[in-house]
């Protein structure tokens, strides 16, 4: 049974550049969440999907969009890159409200 | 919205030594979770609290939460350099129930 996968794993853009960050959630699992991790900090919450619609929403500017496809999988797009978005990507799914969230290894993204 | 402290911020230990971290929230806490890092990779999940005064175990690993007091320990019993790395709490904001984070506690185990 996979758990959370994410790609990809590393990835180094240029200012202003866009990305596009991928994950499929644990076998099962509807709600997929997205978290922003600095160095040296706790994961911040971007936003969660379910059903295929953005159901609650962090801190984030509207550079920050993401999408849930059918099958749960989801994607995280920011465009107009800053060098502040440097961090861990990270993506986590669970099976319903109160359950424990399962994460992926996250991806690495370097702004230059 | 929800705002979760960890302390300490760091901590190094002497191999087989207690250690104890604590969690406290801004807010009442209706699901209170325990994970594990290792750096620059996912969470682990530890273990998950819902009701006040609950305790739970994982070999050497036991958390509590204390629901008067919105705030929760973990602590680890004699601890092994297979103990070191991240330990962070998180909590159901309600609603959607979004996890919120804290900023974590950094282990060092020496040997």
């Amino acid at each position: 049974d996979a758990g959370v996968t994410q790609s990809p794993t590393h990835l180094i853009k240029t200012r202003g550049q866009q990305v596009t960050l991928r994950c499929s959630p644990k076998s099962g699992h509807d709600t997929v969440s997205w978290y922003q991790q600095a160095l040296g900090q706790g994961p911040q919450f971007i936003f969660q999907y379910y059903e295929e619609e953005e159901r609650q929403r962090g801190n984030f500017p509207d550079r920050f969009s993401g999408h849930q496809f059918p099958n749960y999988s989801s994607e995280l797009n920011v465009n107009a890159l800053l060098l502040g978005d440097s961090a861990l990507y990270l993506c986590a799914s669970r099976d319903g409200p109160g359950a424990p969230l399962h994460f992926g290894n996250g991806t690495r993204l370097t702004v230059t | 919205s929800q705002e979760l402290e960890q302390s300490p911020q760091s901590l190094i230990v002497q191999e087989g030594k207690n250690l104890t971290i604590n969690c406290t929230s801004s807010k009442t806490l209706y699901g209170l979770y325990w994970y594990k890092q290792k750096y620059g990779e996912g969470l682990i999940f530890l273990m998950m609290l819902q009701k006040g005064g609950e305790e739970k175990s994982h070999e050497k690993i036991t958390a509590k939460l204390d629901e008067k007091k919105q705030q929760s320990s973990l602590h680890i019993t004699a601890s092994q350099p297979s103990h070191a790395g991240i330990y962070l709490c998180g909590a159901d904001s309600g609603g959607y129930q979004k996890v919120t984070f804290g900023t974590g506690t950094k282990l060092q185990v020496i040997p």
